[in-house]
């Protein structure tokens, strides 16, 4: 069965600096991957996805994202953090976990928070 | 446009009241999902309609009553809840069930009294 690992549950930086979150992945065949962000109280909004092609790619906001295969990771970068992205950040994986049942599998999620 | 709408944003119920959670999408997508986030966890799968059928309830207890009367909605019905019932209930949508990427609603803030 896939499973994903957010090894950091909290990351504190301040405003203007590089951000870089973690994400670890299980899965036999080649994943789909995702980043989610969601705000207080609020939906979760896609970031960005891989599912084949450059490893390197790019989302909204700013965010970019680099599939490494052979570390089974997909982490999330920004080189320049704005307050108003402290938020809590979801990685997911898409498999199939047989019979059709298609579905997203979440980390537990890192929790950014920005000092001014 | 890649909205999904859900309706209401907030909701307070006692335990034995009746009530519905709607979610709408206008995108064409044919797969819609519930799913059930306690504070500070990542959400948790409840029901997946695909094609307007429902072909995946995560052992959710018959309380919660799903429905999916036409491809642009999904209802979700509630009835006889407990207090730990109370979380935020999000919808996605995808394009299809095999196509992974869900685009999520606002939620709905469900509070069990």
């Amino acid at each position: 069965a896939q499973s994903v690992t957010q090894p950091d549950i909290h990351i504190t930086v301040s405003e203007g600096a590089s951000l870089e979150l973690r994400c670890n992945y299980s899965y036999g065949a080649t994943p789909y991957l995702f980043w989610y962000v969601q705000s207080p109280g609020q939906g979760l909004q896609l970031l960005l996805k891989y599912f084949s092609g450059d490893t390197l790619v790019q989302g909204i906001k700013g965010f970019e994202a680099e599939f490494k295969r052979s570390q089974s990771s997909f982490n999330l970068r920004k080189p320049s953090v704005h307050w108003s992205d402290a938020a809590e950040y979801f990685c997911a994986v898409g498999a199939d976990s047989g019979a059709g049942s298609y579905q997203l599998t979440f980390g537990k999620g890192t929790k950014l928070s920005v000092i001014p | 446009d890649t909205e999904v709408t859900q309706t209401p944003k907030h909701l307070v119920m006692g335990m034995t009241n009746k009530k519905s959670l709607k979610c709408e999408q206008h995108m064409g997508h044919r797969a819609m999902y519930w799913y059930k986030q306690k504070a500070k966890k990542p959400p948790e799968l409840m029901f997946v309609y695909s094609y307007e059928k429902l072909s995946i309830n995560e052992s959710v207890p018959s309380r919660f009553s799903p429905e999916c009367p036409n491809s642009s909605l999904l209802n979700l019905h509630l009835h006889a809840l407990q207090p730990e019932d109370s979380a935020l209930y999000l919808c996605a949508s995808s394009l299809v069930p095999s196509s992974y990427e869900q685009y999520f609603g606002p939620g709905t803030r469900l509070t069990v009294t």
